[in-house]
Formats: C-alpha cells, sequence, structure tokens
C-alpha cells in the first residue's frame, strides 16, 4: 500500500527539542521529493521544511535555523529534527510527498495522518 | 509570500447538490493550484493539480477551472463522504501556500 506514516510527536517544554520521523511505503521514496507541512489547532496550514530526491533542503524563514530536514533513502525515511521549540510551533506535523515544478515549488501527492506536537511548559 | 484567500470560509449542503468553493490568490499564480481534501483525523488527499487535473482515483464529480488569481473547486452531487474540509494551494513561488479551508457540512 502507498502511505506514509509520520510519529514522534508529543509534549514538549519550550526551548526543548524533538524529531519526528515518517515512514514511507508502496513506491521509490529515493525519487521525491519529500515534506513536512504543518496545520495548528483550527487554522490553516503552512509548509515548514522540503527535501529534495537529491537531499538539498528547503526552509521558510519561520523556521529556518531552527528545524533540520533529513532522509534515510536505504530505510525510506523522512526526518525532522526540531529545536529551540516555541509555543507557536504547536501544531500537527504532517509528511507529505511532493511534486516539484521548474520555475516553481512543490504540489502534494500523498500524505501522512499527522502527529501532534506541543509546545508549552 | 502569495497570499491565498478561499471563500466561504464553511458552507451547509445538501446530499445530491452542486457546491463550488473558490480560491483566489493575491499574485497571478498561471494555473499552478492544487486542491485537496482533509477529514477529521484523516491524511489530507490530493484532488487537483494544475487547477483542473484530477488525480488518479478521483471521481469525475470533482472539477477545479480557473487561471492566474481566480480558481474554483466544484462537487457536483454531494454525498456523505464528500463532507470535508477543503483547501487550495499554490506552487507557482516558493514557498509554497495554503488558503485557510471551507469546511462543507450537512445541511
Amino acid at each position: 500500500e502507498v502511505q506514509l506514516v509520520d510519529s514522534g510527536g508529543g509534549l514538549v517544554q519550550p526551548g526543548g527539542s524533538l524529531r519526528l520521523s515518517c515512514a514511507a511505503s508502496g513506491f521509490t521514496f529515493s525519487t521525491y521529493d519529500m515534506h513536512w507541512v504543518r496545520q495548528v489547532s483550527g487554522k490553516g496550514l503552512e509548509w515548514v521544511s522540503g527535501i529534495g530526491s537529491g537531499g538539498d533542503p528547503y526552509y521558510p524563514d519561520s523556521v529556518k535555523g531552527r528545524f533540520t530536514i533529513s532522509r534515510e533513502n536505504a530505510k525510506n525515511s523522512l526526518y525532522l529534527q526540531m529545536n529551540s521549540l516555541r509555543a507557536g510551533d504547536t501544531a500537527v506535523y504532517y509528511c507529505a510527498r511532493g511534486v516539484a515544478v521548474l520555475g516553481g515549488s512543490w504540489y502534494f501527492t500523498l500524505w501522512g495522518r499527522g502527529t501532534l506536537v506541543s509546545v508549552s511548559s | 509570500d502569495i497570499q491565498m484567500t478561499q471563500s466561504p470560509s464553511s458552507l451547509s449542503a445538501s446530499v445530491g447538490d452542486r457546491v463550488t468553493i473558490t480560491c483566489r490568490a493575491s499574485q497571478d499564480i498561471s494555473n499552478f493550484l492544487a486542491w485537496f481534501q482533509q477529514k477529521p483525523g484523516k491524511a489530507p488527499k490530493s484532488l487537483i493539480y494544475a487547477a483542473s487535473t484530477l488525480q488518479g482515483g478521483v471521481p469525475s464529480k470533482f472539477s477545479g477551472s480557473g487561471s492566474g488569481t481566480h480558481f474554483a473547486l466544484t462537487i457536483r452531487s454531494l454525498q456523505p463522504e464528500d463532507f470535508a474540509t477543503y483547501y487550495c494551494q499554490q506552487y507557482d513561488s516558493f514557498p509554497p501556500t495554503f488558503g485557510q479551508g471551507t469546511k462543507v457540512e450537512i445541511k
């Protein structure tokens, strides 16, 4: 079955760290750009990082320097290392498979079910 | 960043109805627009890309239209499984950005 299973969320104190994981199956993981997208409860969606099939990372300014995306193709796995977490990072984090558009960015064709990250003291 | 604005934010409809959701971009994005569906507790599901191209396996009751700054998603003959929240997303520019969502509820 083609799917993404994200995990690793939990409760963390402000300033703390957390590492999210995403296990891919049913498709050739190594050939796809992969991403993390988050959703604050009751609010919209925000793209938080992406990594090309070749390993190049991409970040929006809101998380640059705090979040690190990585992948391990041999394990069909995607990761997000989140440091210096803030209350505003509280959200459900989704792993997503992306399709790149030349000169543009990506649209997302497959999503995980999400993992909840709560940043609170 | 390109701002995406959806309307309405929610709507009530009956089984069998046809509904249309609109999405407006803050600048010209050509046809680099995607739509997807989200149900509570479930993974979002991709419906449409390139403004009007259905993803594989998506029923033809869903259709997308528009280009430039104005787009629409139409759902023909609503069924119980279609009640969900729908989002648009632009991928013309970096970073990709999303609309705030339109919740389709049962009347």
